[in-house]
């Protein structure tokens, strides 16, 4: 197979902790993506990083980004409720343009 | 702006018999795709394109067609259907092809 991984695959925290899932992945890419999805919904993108990034925020979210260990890392801040989803990491091949997903963490933020 | 929009919602559907799920765009992207999702496998890449005209085949696409006609629309197809081909089917566009992807709500399916 080609899909990443993700680690852990559940995962289940107290309102205002933090959650911090992890993602590796197999192939060289030009990005890596990150994307929500609430039960029976689509996917919503997150974030996207490059793969000359080690870092990057938006609002509650930080990424980073090891291409030598092939490895990203998600991390929401001060997790709410609503933040209860899955979340996916994703890569592109930069030979054939095809999305590659991991199999996804389950987040449960408990109020 | 509807975005990316999938029919129908759900279905079930006797098995060897032809579906076609329905997915169309409103952002003029150049690139769709085809996803299954089944519990505990995340999503499996069935056929994409890149561009309308062309199609490619991802992790997954026996037993599946599409075609890409125009810009707006990709359509997949089951040609006879197996209960193996159970699962919530989702829709996805993007602009570059490497960038963000825009997901449709799903389709349900179930083949008894």
């Amino acid at each position: 197979s080609q899909q990443g991984e993700e680690d852990p695959q559940a995962l289940s925290i107290q309102e205002g902790e933090n959650a911090t899932m992890n993602c590796s992945y197999k192939t060289s890419i030009n990005n890596l993506q990150w994307y929500r999805q609430n039960s029976g919904r689509g996917l919503v993108h997150l974030i996207l990083i490059r793969s000359n990034e080690r870092e990057k925020h938006s609002g509650r979210l930080r990424v980073t980004l090891d291409t030598s260990k092939k490895s990203s890392s998600l991390l929401i801040t001060a997790s709410r409720a609503a933040d209860t989803a899955s979340y996916f990491c994703a890569t592109v091949d930069p030979g054939t343009y095809k999305y590659i997903f991991g199999t996804g963490t389950r987040l449960k933020v408990l109020a | 702006i509807a975005g990316i929009t999938q029919a129908p919602t759900s279905q079930i559907l006797a098995a060897g018999r032809r579906m076609t799920l329905r997915c169309t765009q409103d952002m003029r992207h150049n690139a769709m795709y085809w996803y299954r999702q089944d519990l505990g496998l995340g999503l499996r890449l069935i056929h994409y394109s890149n561009t309308a005209g062309t199609t490619g085949k991802g992790e997954v696409p026996d037993g599946y067609s599409v075609s890409r006609a125009n810009t707006d629309d990709f359509p997949l197809t089951l040609a006879s259907a197996v209960p193996s081909q159970t699962s919530v089917y989702f829709c996805a566009s993007s602009d570059s092809g490497q960038g963000q992807q825009f997901f449709g709500p799903g389709t349900r399916l179930t083949v008894l």
